[in-house]
């Protein structure tokens, strides 16, 4: 079954402290991830995709295909990270190609 | 990037009726998804939007509750019918292929109230 676990539904940190929220997926295919954000009042914006390999506001993601995560990981919080983080995982369904979407982990970093 | 455009933005409506929910792309697109998120939820994809061709519905999900209309490549509606304080959500719209890295883009949902 196609699934996208996220276990922590909070996770909060102190500024400057280093974040690691997880996430871990389930896919017979080969895995096309995302990490989301949404921060208060805004709509849902894509943060980074593991293909690309980038690094976006300090965040990085490793796909780990041994161990079906997809970890997103900054060494150093900053209050203004603080918001829901949604890992997503493409899929194939009847009608071409869909994300799928865990339940999403509240990020609160305070100083 | 392409932006989306999404309304009514929030409504409150009585149980029992309709309401149709409109989706404005800014570029031509050939996918549109529309999600569902509950409260204290995650997003769940309701069904995909082809233009020309019917929508495919998720598991769950059923034409005659949510009835989509794809007239076009820059358009699509997604009606919530015959509602129930259940149907309260966030309805988003989405499409793929618009932005750097393929990404997928979500309008700024619809917070639907059922009364």
């Amino acid at each position: 079954a196609q699934r996208v676990t996220q276990p922590e539904k909070l996770l909060s940190v102190f500024k400057g402290a280093p974040v690691e929220l997880k996430c871990n997926y389930s896919y017979s295919g080969s895995p096309e991830l995302f990490w989301y954000v949404q921060y208060s009042r805004q709509r849902l914006q894509l943060l980074l995709r593991h293909i690309s390999r980038e690094s976006i506001k300090g965040f990085t993601a490793d796909l780990n295909k041994g161990e079906t995560s997809f970890h997103l990981k900054k060494p150093f919080a900053q209050e203004e990270d603080s918001a829901m983080y949604y890992c997503a995982l493409s899929t194939v369904n009847q009608a071409g190609t869909a994300l799928i979407f865990g339940k999403g982990t509240t990020l609160s970093v305070s100083s | 990037s392409a932006v989306i455009s999404q309304k009514p933005s929030r409504d409150i409506c009585q149980r029992g009726t309709s309401l149709t929910i409109q989706c404005q792309v800014d570029s031509q697109v050939t996918m549109m998804f529309w999600y569902r998120q509950q409260p204290g939820q995650s997003l769940t994809l309701i069904a995909t939007a082809n233009q020309g061709s019917e929508a495919t519905y998720e598991s769950g999900f059923v034409i005659d509750k949510f009835p989509i209309s794809r007239p076009n490549l820059t358009f699509s509606t997604l009606t919530v019918s015959n509602m129930s304080p259940e149907d309260s959500s966030i309805y988003l719209c989405s499409v793929s292929g618009i932005q750097q890295g393929n990404g997928y883009t979500f309008g700024s949902g619809t917070r639907l109230t059922v009364v």
